[in-house]
């Protein structure tokens, strides 16, 4: 069973769409973040669920919204997408913020 | 924010060479953790260290934190062509979040 799973495995978009990127993990763990990593490999924290309830929300723009269901869901909701969004989306989860991180395959997100 | 700077960003080595990647904080931190990412994949957690001047070890690879907790190193011994990849160091100090490093990437000549 994949621990951390996310669908879909590339995206591609067109200007101005709105997308959505799920991600579910199965181990159990209490704390859930999304990543960017840009073309220069650069990790980037944009959100951090704990228990269902936003921790941090680094500077990203508003387009970007995560919805967190339960402990065991995280999706990133993007609309009007820009050229500048393109990235691979990564998530992951830990139990407590501590404690180290399981990333998920990611989500190649490319926009025309 | 947090600031965690890792050098070098980019290594080539020979197959059988030792190659060795630094991070570095302004100021103390409470861990650090080190992750691998192969090309086209995603990071994989190695080793999380926490202790004051802590080394461990895990097999051609070891990890130190300094004495200040301001610093930390991964040592690979011997590299082969499987250790390829981007190294990365993530930082904690005491937020709730991990402070990524830009990563160290690592291509070995056979």
């Amino acid at each position: 069973d994949t621990a951390v799973s996310q669908t879909p495995k590339y995206l591609v978009t067109q200007m101005g769409n709105d997308k959505s990127i799920k991600c579910e993990q199965n181990l159990g763990h209490d704390t859930m973040y999304w990543y960017k990593q840009d073309s220069k490999k650069f990790l980037k924290i944009m959100f951090s669920y704990n228990n269902k309830e936003l921790i941090i929300n680094e500077t990203v723009p508003n387009r970007f919204s995560p919805k967190s269901p339960d402990k065991a869901h995280l999706n990133l909701h993007i609309n009007s997408l820009e050229l500048g969004d393109s990235a691979v989306y990564f998530c992951a989860s830990s139990q407590g913020h501590s404690y180290e991180q399981y990333f998920g395959p990611g989500t190649r997100l490319t926009v025309t | 924010g947090q600031q965690v700077m890792q050098i070098p960003q980019y290594q080539h080595v020979q197959e059988g060479e030792d190659f060795t990647t630094y991070c570095n904080s302004s100021t103390t931190l409470s861990n650090i953790q080190w992750y691998k990412q192969r090309p086209g994949g995603h990071p994989v957690f190695l080793i999380q260290l926490v202790k004051s001047g802590e080394v461990k070890k895990q097999k051609r690879l070891t990890f130190q934190f300094g004495e200040a907790k301001k610093n930390s190193s991964l040592h690979i011994t011997a590299t082969q062509t499987t250790d390829v990849g981007t190294y990365f160091c993530a930082a904690g100090a005491g937020s709730y979040q991990l402070t990524f490093g830009k990563g160290t990437k690592l291509s070995v000549i056979p």
